[in-house]
């Protein structure tokens, strides 16, 4: 059984300060996906990453692979209010199999 | 990628009866997943279901309980069964499509 391990579950931060949100496993995924959550709504997909060691950046979000492709990270530069929401962690070790999530970083940003 | 159309959005039920949920894709998948993301919990896969086969049960989960159809390439449905309390959960389905997964926008069930 694939286990994604995810932390912090619980992150409330200034406006403005940097945060890091980690996924780790012991389990390769082919690709690894990161979702942020509003109540009520399902998960939207910020980000894919496909290959070890990449990074993709999405304004202040900046995301990475890990080399061995068995972790990830997501870095919030600058935070803001608007950032507070659930950030999920996703992997599937193939193409069109069932997603294994992390237990999710809920993020609260203070103005 | 994929557009996903989840009803109903929300429910509220007495224990005892059943909630169907519908999932409706604006085009052809082989696997649809479905999910349950309990109160302030992450997501947890209930089945996969592929058109044309029995859906594919993960541990803890039944089909008496879930009993899924899936009909053709675009629709499927989730059955919550002889509902209970601690079945109050958001259900959310999902497909896999060119480079990634969608979600519908799931279904907030309470169950009173």
């Amino acid at each position: 059984t694939q286990l994604l391990e995810q932390s912090p579950q619980f992150l409330s931060i200034q406006e403005g300060e940097n945060l890091t949100v980690y996924c780790n496993s012991s389990s390769v995924f082919s690709s690894l996906q990161w979702y942020r959550q509003e109540p009520g709504e399902g998960p939207v997909l910020l980000v894919t990453v496909v290959t070890g060691g990449e990074v993709k950046k999405l304004k202040r979000l900046t995301f990475q692979f890990g080399d061995a492709r068995k972790d990830s990270s997501l870095h919030i530069t600058a935070a803001q209010p608007g950032d507070t929401g659930l950030y999920l962690c996703a992997g599937s070790v193939q193409r069109n199999t069932p997603l294994v999530f992390g237990k999710g970083t809920r993020l609260s940003v203070i103005a | 990628s994929a557009v996903i159309s989840q009803k109903p959005s929300r429910d509220i039920c007495q224990r005892g009866t059943s909630l169907t949920i519908q999932c409706q894709v604006d085009s052809q998948v082989t696997m649809m997943f479905w999910y349950r993301q309990q109160p302030g919990q992450s997501l947890t896969l209930i089945a996969t279901a592929n058109q044309g086969s029995e859906a594919t049960y993960e541990s803890g989960f039944v089909i008496d309980k879930f009993p899924i159809s899936r009909p053709n390439l675009t629709f499927s449905t989730l059955t919550v069964s002889n509902m209970s309390p601690e079945d109050s959960s958001i259900y959310l389905c999902s497909v896999f499509q060119g480079v990634g997964y969608t979600f519908g926008s799931g279904t907030r069930l309470t169950v009173v």
